[in-house]
């Protein structure tokens, strides 16, 4: 259980263009889910938490114009980055927050990443 | 912000040896978690440990949730080659009024046939 899968796994895209990246959880309910960026050869660094039926909460230095989070439902979160830059490539990763018990509510799955190259 | 200090960095091990790596911080974790991450690819959940002093096993790896519940490590025993990638630990904080994972650094596996 709780798997968590990314549309598409990577994506190339001129500068300018706006992209849209799918997050779902495949087999339970993620009332919260969280969008990462990942630089080569460091950690993964929080970009936003989606919670379903709000407004994403933003971490510091993170444009919410630029990056829009919707999590209109349980299963699916999407992020579109706007006005792509050749700055904006990185490896983008999801994850959800579990579901089901208490200590599940306090882990984090991970979906396989998106590969984002802007042009 | 809060930092997790994991060690080693990297290491490079012999197919069949031990590992160990470790994360510790000056704050107190209340939930620690392993993870194993494939180059391309999202981490994996590996253990994940709730309680001060809980010892956890998963195949090979080993897990401990260190007393202070400031430190947490992980053993890999008879490292084989499919072993190899990045593993991070990560803390969640008690009482922090949300809910918000605090990652290391990572370790970088390499296993030598």
């Amino acid at each position: 259980g709780a798997v968590v899968s990314q549309h598409p796994s990577w994506v190339i895209c001129k500068s300018g263009t706006s992209v849209k990246i799918e997050c779902r959880s495949l087999d339970f309910q993620a009332t919260t889910m969280f969008w990462y960026r990942q630089f080569p050869k460091q950690s993964l660094m929080l970009m936003a938490t989606s919670n379903e039926g709000s407004k994403a909460t933003y971490e510091q230095g993170v444009e919410k114009d630029k990056f829009l989070i919707n999590h209109a439902s349980l299963t699916l979160s999407t992020l579109t980055v706007t006005s792509a830059h050749p700055e904006d490539s990185s490896f983008y990763i999801c994850s959800a927050r579990g579901s089901g018990s208490p200590r599940a509510y306090n882990e984090q799955f991970f979906g396989p990443g998106t590969r984002l190259t802007v042009l | 912000g809060q930092q997790l200090n994991q060690s080693p960095q990297s290491m490079f091990i012999q197919e069949g040896e031990d590992v160990s790596m470790n994360c510790t911080s000056s704050s107190i974790f209340n939930t620690w978690l392993w993870y194993k991450q494939d180059p391309g690819e999202g981490p994996v959940l590996l253990i994940a440990l709730y309680k001060a002093g809980e010892l956890t096993s998963n195949g090979r790896l080993t897990a401990q949730f260190g007393i202070t519940r400031k430190d947490s490590f992980l053993n890999i025993s008879a490292s084989i080659p499919s072993d190899v990638g990045i593993y991070f630990c990560a803390g969640l904080r008690p009482g922090a009024g949300s809910y918000q994972l605090t990652f290391g650094k990572g370790t970088k596996l390499s296993v030598i046939p």
